[in-house]
Parts: C-alpha cells; structure tokens; sequence
C-alpha cells in the first residue's frame, strides 16, 4: 500500500530556513500537500502541488517535487517562532483511491 | 472564509455507549471524510462519502461505525458501541471535486 514518511523533529533558529523533507511511494500520486498542526487544533492545509510540477512558491513557503525520487520537501523562508507546530505530508492518487495517505508529521520547534 | 465546523470540540463517554460526532462541511462541498488521529500517532483515514453514499472506507471502519448525511448540511459519525482504543481525535473533512481536503478542527473523543 501507499507510505508516506517524514523525520519527526527539526529545530532551527528563529530567523533561519526551515526545510521538511516527505518521501512517498505511491508513483500513481497525483496531489502531494503540507498540513500544519498546532497544538490542540485541526489541520490547516498550507499549500499543495500537483505532480506535473516541479515546484510552487507561496510568499515564505516553497515546494520542492522531484517525482522521479519520490521526494516532496517544504522551505519555510525566515522562521518565526509562530511556525513551531507539526508539519504533515499528504499525497493523494487520481485513480481509485482518492482518500489522503498522510506521513507520520514533523514536529518544527523555533528557537528565540 | 468559509470553513469545516465540527462540534462538540470535546466529548467523554463510557465504554459500551454510543457517541454521535458531527460535521458541518462547506456549502458547495461535494465529497465528505472522517478521519482519526489517535494520540501521538499518524492521521489515518476512517471513510469517505459521495452522493449519498460510502465511496471508500479502511480496515478500521468496521461495522460499529457508520456515517450518515441526515439533512444535507451535516455529516455525522456514529460509533455503536466505544471502546477504549477508540479515545482518539476524530477530524471531517470536505471538498470539492479535484481540490484539496478542508479539515475541521475536530471532536476530541475520550472512552473512559
């Protein structure tokens, strides 16, 4: 079946790039997205790409595709201590299966 | 901008009883989820559910679980019977054909 994976801790300092790394297997995916989780709340999607593209920018954050490695990664430009939170992976395949197959998550801790 | 509400935010309930979650996904959304996240662990898809119907469900999605879509503005989970293992975070999620999944903030479920 589909797996989706992800280190489980990342901690920058405030300022810094952040960059959270997913890898997946399913060569059929079709959506590849990021979800952020704060504590004790939902998952807010912060952007998504589609797999004919290579990569998309949204003011700090880019996505970095390379489908032929199965390597999703996200760059959080100029880390705020706001962007402490748990970062999910996520792909979806356009065939069949159309549910989210999410990695473990990242947790990101700014430092001051 | 419009969003998945979810209520209640938390619900505590005794073995062996019977607890309903509710959703209310966004307007024009087409395609409705439930999805779980026990604590510490991955997010793991339960069902999804499309024109009045379960399009797909997991191995966890036995038959003390169902979903309905009683009004055509909620959509609701009901567990028959709780067991303890089922004390998770019990996200929705909606969307429109082709986009990204729009979580709720979820019901915290508490088996005691």
């Amino acid at each position: 079946g589909e797996d989706v994976e992800q280190s489980l801790f990342l901690s920058v300092r405030e300022g810094d790039s952040s960059v959270i790394n997913c890898t997946y297997t399913d060569s059929s995916s079709t959506y590849l997205y990021w979800y952020k989780q704060e504590p004790g709340a939902g998952l807010q999607l912060l952007t998504y790409i589609f797999s004919n593209m290579d990569m998309k920018q949204d003011q700090r954050l880019t996505v970095l595709l390379n489908k032929k490695d199965k390597h999703l990664s996200l760059r959080i430009a100029d880390t705020q201590t706001g962007d402490s939170a748990i970062y999910f992976c996520a792909e979806r395949e356009d065939t069949g299966r159309r549910a989210l197959t999410f990695g473990s998550g990242t947790r990101l801790q700014v430092q001051p | 901008e419009p969003e998945v509400t979810q209520t209640p935010s938390h619900q505590v309930t005794q073995m062996g009883q019977e607890v309903i979650l509710r959703c209310v996904p966004i307007s024009n959304h087409l395609y409705f989820y439930w999805y779980r996240q026990i604590l510490g662990q991955k997010v793991e898809f339960l069902v999804s559910f499309y024109n009045n119907e379960i399009s797909e469900k997991s191995e966890i999605f036995d038959d003390q679980f169902s979903v309905e879509r009683p009004d055509g503005s909620n959509f609701t989970l009901k567990i028959r019977s709780t067991k303890l293992e089922d004390s998770a975070m019990y996200f929705c999620a909606s969307r429109v054909y082709n986009s990204p999944l729009h979580f709720g903030n979820g019901t915290r479920l508490t088996v005691t």
